[in-house]
């Protein structure tokens, strides 16, 4: 159980467009998701914790308008990473939060975003 | 605010060597301790968990004790095998903190384990 995917694994994109990252829980309801970038042999950095139903809270530093997050379904939150530049090449990953027991999170695979 | 601490790595082992990575915490309230494992090109994977002191979180061989007293949540292993490489991290919740809802990670131990 508590597994979640994202699509697409990896995406090369032209700077200057747009890229959507999908994250699905496909066997649980997942009232919160949040949102991760990974750079090579680092830590995770949060960038958005995003509720089903209402707007994205954004960390520090995370442009909102850059980096949109939809989460409108109990199921499905989105990244679309807009106007993107290569800069923003990175290792994305999404991960739901399970309600009550622990508090722990279950990840997607992750998407590796290249601009060229 | 809550934050994890663990060993820098990498660790390099040999195959059946033990494994301890060190890692203490500093929280609020009263969290929750994970230790996430991730395998090269992939997402994270919850390894183990322990919600209150004292408790013994074990997975796949691998053990780590809750110890409220040194605010420590050591990750250890008996006999590591080629395929336990991978970055390990540290990491809390405790919705009451100063996190919220957030997991905080540590910034995560590389092991590398030889034949």
């Amino acid at each position: 159980g508590a597994v979640v995917s994202q699509h697409p694994s990896w995406v090369i994109c032209k700077s200057g467009t747009s890229v959507k990252i999908e994250c699905r829980s496909l066997d649980f309801q997942a009232t919160t998701m949040f949102w991760y970038r990974q750079f090579p042999k680092q830590s995770l950095m949060l960038m958005a914790t995003s509720n089903e139903g209402s707007k994205a809270t954004y960390e520090q530093g995370v442009e909102k308008d850059k980096f949109l997050i939809n989460h409108a379904s109990l199921t499905l939150s989105t990244l679309t990473v807009t106007s993107a530049h290569p800069e923003d090449s990175s290792f994305y990953i999404c991960s739901a939060r399970v309600q009550g027991g622990a508090y722990e999170q279950y990840f997607g695979p992750g998407t590796r975003l290249t601009v060229t | 605010g809550d934050s994890v601490t663990q060993m820098e790595g990498p660790v390099t082992l040999s195959e059946e060597a033990f494994l301890t990575i060190n890692c203490t915490y500093t929280a609020t309230g009263y969290p929750s301790l994970f230790w996430y494992v991730q395998y090269p090109g992939e997402g994270l994977q919850l390894l183990l968990k322990a919600t209150k002191a004292d408790d013994k979180g074990s997975n796949k061989g691998f053990e780590a004790t809750y110890r409220k007293e040194t605010t420590s949540f050591h990750l250890e292993k008996g006999s590591v095998q080629v395929s336990d490489s991978a970055v390990y991290f540290c990491a809390l919740s405790d919705p009451r903190g100063t996190g919220g809802f957030k997991t905080i990670f540590g910034a995560g131990t590389r092991l590398f384990v030889k034949a």
